[in-house]
């Protein structure tokens, strides 16, 4: 069955240091998003892309948040600099049609 | 996008069934009722989704009352497996994004 590969799988890094996480949505998955999730709580959606483009980023801090999908397939989200807010499970997930998401495994980020 | 309620954790025995609840009182026409579930450290799973009608798959079955105002997830013969949070969401068929609430926590017991 076809996956959403995400990477570092655990990152920990000191507070004010640039970060960055990648995604590879599945092969041929026009729509990916970016979720962050806090302990405890539901994932919140930070950004959608639709092929190269920008579709919503209204939840995205972009003051220090950043993501790319240059080519319309993997994508980077970066965050520079990093506070101890910022730790999280960031999520990506991508679909084809309206109906299912999948998700990758995630990308577990403590700031220190 | 609709808001949901649901209750944060049950309990439900191994081997009997799960009745997860969901309420989506201001729930419109054009939405539709998503089941995910997230296993400890994992991404959300797809479980299931519907309208109107009553819809069944490998994993569970949705009931979706007549006025649509509320719903059931039915895990048919739990297992320790699934003890996860599960996630009632609603969203528009076009365009509509998942936004996820709290959850409920499931944990099924030996």
């Amino acid at each position: 069955e076809a996956e959403v590969a995400q990477s570092p799988r655990y990152k920990i890094t000191e507070k004010s240091q640039a970060v960055a996480f990648w995604c590879d949505p599945i092969s041929g998955h026009a729509t990916l998003y970016w979720y962050r999730q806090i302990l405890g709580q539901g994932p919140e959606l930070l950004v959608q892309f639709q092929d190269e483009s920008v579709v919503d980023d209204s939840q995205l801090p972009k003051d220090r948040f950043s993501a790319e999908r240059l080519k319309g397939v993997d994508s980077t989200l970066k965050i520079q600099p990093a506070e101890l807010g910022d730790s999280a499970m960031y999520l990506c997930a991508s679909s084809l049609n309206e109906d299912g998401y999948t998700f990758g495994s995630g990308t577990r980020l403590t700031v220190v | 996008d609709a808001k949901t309620t649901q209750p944060p954790s049950m309990d439900c025995a191994e081997g009997r069934a799960a009745n997860l609840p969901c309420n989506h009182s201001t729930i419109s026409g054009n939405e539709y009722v998503y089941w995910y579930r997230q296993i400890h450290s994992q991404g959300p799973q797809y479980i299931i989704h519907g309208l109107k009608n009553n819809e069944t798959n490998e994993m569970a079955s949705l009931i979706i009352t007549e006025d649509r105002k509320s719903s059931t997830l039915i895990l048919p013969h739990a297992t320790l497996r699934d003890t996860a949070v599960y996630y009632c969401i609603v969203r528009a068929n076009q365009g509509g994004k998942l936004i996820f609430g709290q959850g409920t926590e499931l944990s099924v017991k030996p």
